[in-house]
């Protein structure tokens, strides 16, 4: 059984729209989440972390945690071109991160 | 700062094969991670290494995986024999500390293998 579960995509957003990417987590442990984002044949990299219930907002990117539900999600305002990339969602669970599979956003001119 | 460092990039071997791998993580980061990430997949990790002592390794398949980690710094991911489900960009990572709440991996560019 999977322990953080992402729709895979790809996710199709027109060039300035908002993409909305969701992420459930089944380990009720997990204290920390993480949206890491990865262009094809690179690394992961990070763009954003959250701890509390609420949102946490960096410039464009809005995530958003309900500890409740066990879900997270990320969104990206004004969606451009160079966003088209995979984004991962990790939990971690003492100091372990697990990740979904990703989800491919496709953002089109 | 600079980041991760891994070495090679690329590797293609043939099954049966062995293969080392080369990380060196960010100066000052105690805590080192390899992970497994197969094509359409999430990163799976295999090994955490806190200093040079290896704190989780239940995903590493020890029959033919084998890592360490000297003197606290540098680590080396070895397989033998590889198969060819072990096709895969092995990714290496690390952070400040493990076991924080807040803990913050930064991967390094990773080795894609082919084994055929």
């Amino acid at each position: 059984q999977k322990e953080v579960e992402q729709n895979s995509g790809p996710l199709s957003v027109p060039e300035g729209a908002i993409a909305s990417l969701n992420c459930t987590y089944s380990d009720r442990v997990s204290q920390s989440f993480f949206w890491y984002r990865q262009y094809s044949g690179k690394s992961p990299e990070l763009i954003m972390s959250i701890y509390s219930n609420g949102d946490k907002e960096d410039g464009r990117f809005t995530a958003q945690l309900n500890k409740a539900s066990q879900y997270v999600s990320l969104l990206i305002r004004d969606s451009q071109p160079s966003d088209s990339a995979t984004y991962l969602c990790a939990a971690d669970s003492w100091g372990k991160l697990q990740f979904g599979a990703g989800t491919q956003v496709v953002v089109t001119p | 700062e600079a980041g991760v460092a891994q070495s090679p990039r690329y590797k293609i071997i043939e099954k049966r094969q062995s293969v080392a791998f080369w990380c060196n993580p960010i100066s000052g980061h105690a805590t080192l991670y390899w992970y497994q990430q197969i094509l359409g997949q999430g990163p799976k990790l295999l090994i955490q290494f806190q200093n040079n002592g290896v704190v989780d390794d239940s995903q590493l398949p020890k029959d033919r995986f084998s890592a360490e980690r000297l003197k606290g710094v540098d680590s080396t991911l070895k397989i033998q024999p590889a198969k060819l489900e072990d096709s895969a960009v092995y990714l290496c990572a690390s952070s400040l500390v493990g076991g924080s709440a807040k803990n913050i991996q930064y991967f390094g560019a990773g080795t894609r293998l082919s084994v055929l």
